[in-house]
């Protein structure tokens, strides 16, 4: 079946505008992760949705930063007013988060450069 | 927070040779996976430990679950140059929520 999409796959903004991020998990699953990360580091966790839970925003590293999970799937990451230490690659991740093995399945990511 | 530490940070190997790396988390876990992410790709499931002691084997990959369930390691034999990439562990920590460790990058040198 499809797994999870992502897009734009490359996104190229001016300082100080802002970006949308789309993900589409896979159907079924029920959490949502968005991660970013930068050139050779780790995975840097944004925000988790779970069901119909509020989602854990503990990851979000200003108030630039906001997401949304509509109808339990599509997801949209948003930026507002860009800056340059925000490029990166964001990565969306999905699972069946109760049952196991519930590993997560990655989209290719966003890769986004601010000017 | 509740982390996952990973060890080493970086490895570059010879080919043939072995590699370790080693996850320790400051809480028990009820599981832990193990993911790979090649140069340029995203990060692909594989494999999850769940019993306390539990190891498993996928070809020249053996993966260990520590007897406490706070610690795991992932040991490559004979390494090869398909083999790298950067390897995370992950914990279920904060309720559901699956924290990654910093990752292991591999290089290996032919």
């Amino acid at each position: 079946g499809a797994g999870v999409s992502q897009s734009p796959s490359n996104k190229v903004t001016e300082k100080g505008k802002d970006v949308e991020l789309r993900c589409d998990p896979i159907s079924g699953h029920t959490a949502l992760y968005w991660y970013r990360q930068s050139l050779g580091q780790g995975l840097e966790f944004l925000i988790y949705f779970q069901g119909n839970s509020a989602p854990d925003k503990s990851g979000l590293p200003s108030d630039r930063f906001s997401a949304e999970r509509t109808g339990g799937s599509v997801s949209t990451l948003t930026i507002q007013r860009t800056q340059q230490e925000d490029s990166a690659v964001y990565l969306c991740a999905s699972s069946l988060a109760h049952s196991t093995p519930y590993e997560q399945y990655f989209g290719p990511g966003t890769r986004l450069t601010v000017t | 927070g509740q982390q996952v530490m990973q060890i080493p940070q970086y490895q570059h190997v010879q080919e043939g040779e072995d590699f370790t790396t080693y996850c320790n988390s400051s809480t028990t876990l009820s599981n832990i996976q193990w993911y790979k992410q090649r140069p340029g790709g995203h990060p692909v499931f594989l494999i999850q430990l769940v019993k306390s002691g539990e190891v498993k084997k996928q070809k020249r990959l053996t993966f260990q679950f520590g007897e406490a369930k706070k610690n795991s390691s992932l040991h490559i034999t004979a390494t090869q140059t398909t083999d790298v990439g950067t390897y995370f562990c992950a914990g279920p920590l904060d309720g559901n929520k699956l924290v990654f460790g910093a990752g292991t990058i591999l290089r290996v040198k032919s």
